[in-house]
């Protein structure tokens, strides 16, 4: 089975603190992803990279940053964290789009920022 | 802008009946849309493909419809039992990963 593993189910930090948010696959899928999920918003992409050290911005890039150095690893980085980037954090990956799997998401990190 | 639309109200279903989820998507044709299952606190979980020249596909008790003129995806449970109880995410593709949209879900409550 494809395993896509974020490093952590829980996190609380405070505002203005630099946030790693670390997303591991073992599947050797090229692209890989990162949604926020808020009730009433649904899914919304970050960022998302199709290539080791490649990345793209997603809908809702301001105030996050990401880093892919080895194909199967995807960081997300909150810069200095806000309130407003509390939240469910899922990170996903796939082979090809379109492909016939679908993503595979990781369980997700719910930050908090206090 | 492109929207996958789910209604946002929850479902509540007797255990044994069939299940029923609406996803409609306005302002784009979708080559494809996706069905994901999620549980609380979890990641969504893939389920199921149709693509737009597909009417119908079918897995185990699960089936979906792709309907072009509608702009519309049903998403049937058969017999459905409490173990159904989840978050179903609707998800339309048409190419590129900038072109994904993932409706906000249904909430399905299967009683007993």
């Amino acid at each position: 089975d494809v395993k896509v593993t974020q490093s952590s189910r829980y996190l609380v930090k405070r505002t203005g603190e630099k946030v790693f948010l670390e997303c591991v696959q073992d599947m050797d899928h090229e692209n890989m992803f990162w949604y926020r999920q808020d009730p009433g918003l649904g899914l919304r992409l970050i960022y998302f990279s199709y290539d080791v050290k490649m990345k793209e911005k997603g809908d809702i890039p301001e105030g996050y940053s990401v880093s892919r150095e080895k194909k199967e690893r995807f960081s997300l980085i909150l810069e200095s964290a806000s309130t407003n980037q509390t939240s469910m954090y899922l990170c996903a990956s796939t082979s090809l789009v379109g492909s016939n799997y679908g993503y595979t998401f990781g369980s997700g990190t719910r930050l908090t920022v206090v | 802008s492109q929207k996958i639309e789910q209604n946002s109200e929850a479902l509540n279903i007797q255990e044994g009946k069939t299940a029923t989820l609406t996803c409609n998507y306005t302002n784009y044709s979708p080559a494809y849309l996706q069905w994901y299952r999620q549980d609380p606190g979890r990641g969504p979980v893939f389920l199921l493909l149709i693509r737009e020249n597909e009417k119908e596909k079918r897995k185990e008790r699960l089936k979906v419809t792709f309907d072009t003129t509608l702009k519309q995806s049903l998403f049937h449970i058969t017999a459905s039992q409490p173990a159904d109880s989840a978050t179903y995410l609707c998800r339309g593709d048409s190419g590129g990963y900038q072109k994904v949209t993932f409706g906000i879900g249904t909430k399905l409550q299967v009683i007993p």
